[in-house]
Formats: C-alpha cells, structure tokens, sequence
C-alpha cells in the first residue's frame, strides 16, 4: 500500500530538546517535502528536497534542519525546540506525476 | 514567489451550493489542487486539475479554472453538513497551499 508515514503523531516535548519528526515513503518518490498548519496561516512549507542529498527551504525555514541521505526517508529535526514551533506538521511526496501523498500528521507541543 | 489566496470563511445552508474561490500568481503551474480537511483529520485530495484544461467535473465537485486571471473556483452542489471542513487549494511548483476556507453548512 503506498503511504507516508510519519513518527511520532503526538509529542510534548520541553524548549531546547532536540527532537526528530521521521518520515518515511515507500514509492520511490523523488520529491519530498515538510509543512507545518497553524490556525490562520494554513500550510506553509518549511522544507523540501527534489531527490537524494538535494533540498532547499521553503517559506519558514528557521529553527529546524532536514536531511535526505536515502530516497524514502525525509526527517525534520528541531535542534532547540522553541513554543512557536508548536504546530501540526505533514510530510508529503510525489513524483513527476499529478498525486501528491501526505502523512497523516504530527502534532507537536513544545513547552 | 509563488502565492496563493483564498477567502477564510464561507457559510452555506444545507441543499444549497458552495463557491470557493482561489487565486495564484505562479502562471507555470501545470496542476492545481483542492484539498479538504476535516475537523482533527490530514489532508485529503479532493480533486485537481489540469492547467491546460478549463472545467473539471467530477459527482457533487465542479472545478473551474480562469488561467488567464489566475482564478481557481471549487462548486460544492447540494452542500451537506458533512461538507464542513476546511478546503484548501493549491499550486504545484513544489505544493503552495492557501490559508484554507473553513466551509460551514447550516441545516
């Protein structure tokens, strides 16, 4: 079954330890990207990668780091998590065709 | 940049229809999307379409697109209460959503 998954779905966590959001497609997809929905804003992209060892920032970009080292895996990390990172985050990807696959999200608190 | 508009809110009577509207500046996007989410839900795709197509239909949903005014349109018909949710549209070039339309259905 084609799917992105993402890990953890829940998280409470304190300021300023660091955590990583996974994520995970099996699809071979090449394009791979991370948003976080907060109330208001809608999605706003943080991140995204066009293949392996590729990736470029998206609109608010600041306060977290990614990686791509293999095709399937995108993870998010927050090195010193701060309150207004406290926001529902979704991975999603696709190839050159039209359907785009999101996670199911992950809700993040920092407090 | 690439931006994407969309009214916040839209309230409709149960049975009636449902409009909502999006604008986008990026005039090389191939597909644009619509989107929907429910109350503590992911995304869902509703539908898409093409950019060098004008109209899409597809049961309740009727998409239109204005390439020339960069105006994307989604037409719910006989909107139900289990319609409600935010609805969100999108330009490829990587995925650029708007802020959503939170769609209320009054019965």
């Amino acid at each position: 079954e084609a799917q992105v998954t993402q890990n953890p779905r829940y998280l409470i966590t304190v300021t300023g330890k660091k955590l990583t959001v996974t994520c995970s497609q099996n699809m071979n997809h090449e394009y791979m990207s991370w948003y976080r929905q907060d109330p208001g804003l809608g999605l706003r992209q943080i991140y995204y990668s066009m293949n392996v060892e590729v990736t470029d920032k998206g609109d608010v970009p600041e306060g977290y780091k990614v990686s791509r080292k293999e095709k399937r895996n995108f993870p998010l990390i927050l090195e010193s998590p701060s309150p207004n990172q406290t926001s529902l985050y979704f991975c999603a990807s696709w190839s050159s065709g039209n359907t785009i696959y999101f996670g199911e999200g992950s809700w993040l608190t920092v407090v | 940049g690439e931006d994407v508009e969309q009214s916040l809110f839209l309230s409709v009577r149960e049975g009636d229809s449902s409009v909502i509207n999006c604008t986008y500046t990026d005039s090389s996007s191939t597909y644009l999307y619509w989107y929907k989410q429910e109350p503590g839900a992911g995304l869902q795709l509703l539908t898409y379409i093409f950019s060098n197509m004008d109209m899409k239909q597809d049961q309740r949903l009727t998409v239109l697109l204005n390439k020339k005014d960069k105006h994307l349109s989604l037409r719910i018909a006989d909107t139900q209460t289990g319609d409600s949710a935010i609805y969100f549209c999108a330009e490829r070039a990587p995925l650029v959503f708007g802020k959503g339309t939170r769609l209320s259905v009054i019965a």
